[in-house]
């Protein structure tokens, strides 16, 4: 099993409350990444970082913002939450690409499920 | 157009039979296709992945790339109630490593 972890596991707030969702991960990985899952939609990237002060943004437009101080921590932060926000988040984590022609295997959490009001 | 497409079943099975899982995709540069297994209320695990065209075999997991087609599949001979999950296939953006398309997933039941 994958050492990689997330809280809150269930998380539910009123709009407008600034929210911050954590993923650490003991592996040592540089590459961390936030997904978006809806049921029965297809996983979502919204932010990833190759290493500790590197963020970058993915392709669903998402108001949130993350940091990478450690290698193995990478928070989420939502400053305003809304009820469009409702959603599965997941935290993954690489220990990128060795070399041309090699995979670069993701590692999940448990996922934080979220539920704005 | 979505650069995956799966059906999202769900799909439901008596224990032993062999399951078929499919996705397709559009992006004729995809190299790395991966199959993950997502249990309720967890994370996807990877089940297994192959490199370009042709099949790999794990267990009772045969996973198969058909190039020309643009069609994946995921055979699980066999099949357990433990194997009751949705399963996501995901491809490896060629020119960004970091990036992953996924399916949407298909539920599967395995009934004892």
């Amino acid at each position: 099993e994958a050492d990689i972890y997330q809280t809150p596991r269930y998380l539910v707030i009123g709009t407008g409350k600034k929210i911050t969702l954590e993923c650490s991960q003991t592996m040592g990985h540089d590459k961390m990444y936030w997904y978006q899952q809806d049921p029965g939609m297809e996983l979502h990237l919204i932010h990833y970082s190759y290493g500790v002060n590197s963020t970058e943004k993915g392709d669903l437009s998402s108001e949130s913002t993350v940091s990478r101080i450690r290698t193995e921590h990478f928070p989420l932060t939502l400053e305003s939450a809304r009820p469009s926000h409702t959603s599965q988040y997941l935290c993954a984590s690489s220990p990128g690409s060795t070399g041309e022609g090699s995979y670069n295997e993701q590692f999940f959490g448990p996922g934080t499920r979220l539920t704005v009001l | 157009q979505k650069e995956v497409e799966q059906d999202p079943g769900p799909l439901s099975v008596p224990e032993g039979a062999i399951v078929s899982l499919n996705c397709t995709y559009s992006n004729s540069a995809f190299q790395y296709f991966m199959w993950y297994r997502q249990y309720s209320r967890k994370g996807p695990e990877l089940l297994m992945y192959t490199y370009s065209s042709g099949n790999k075999e794990d267990g009772r997991f045969t996973a198969q790339v058909d190039k020309s087609s643009k069609y994946i599949s995921l055979f699980i001979r066999d099949s357990q109630p433990s194997d009751s999950a949705t399963y996501l296939c995901a491809m490896m953006d060629p020119f960004n490593f970091n990036k992953f398309y996924f399916g949407s997933g298909t539920k599967l039941n395995v009934k004892p």
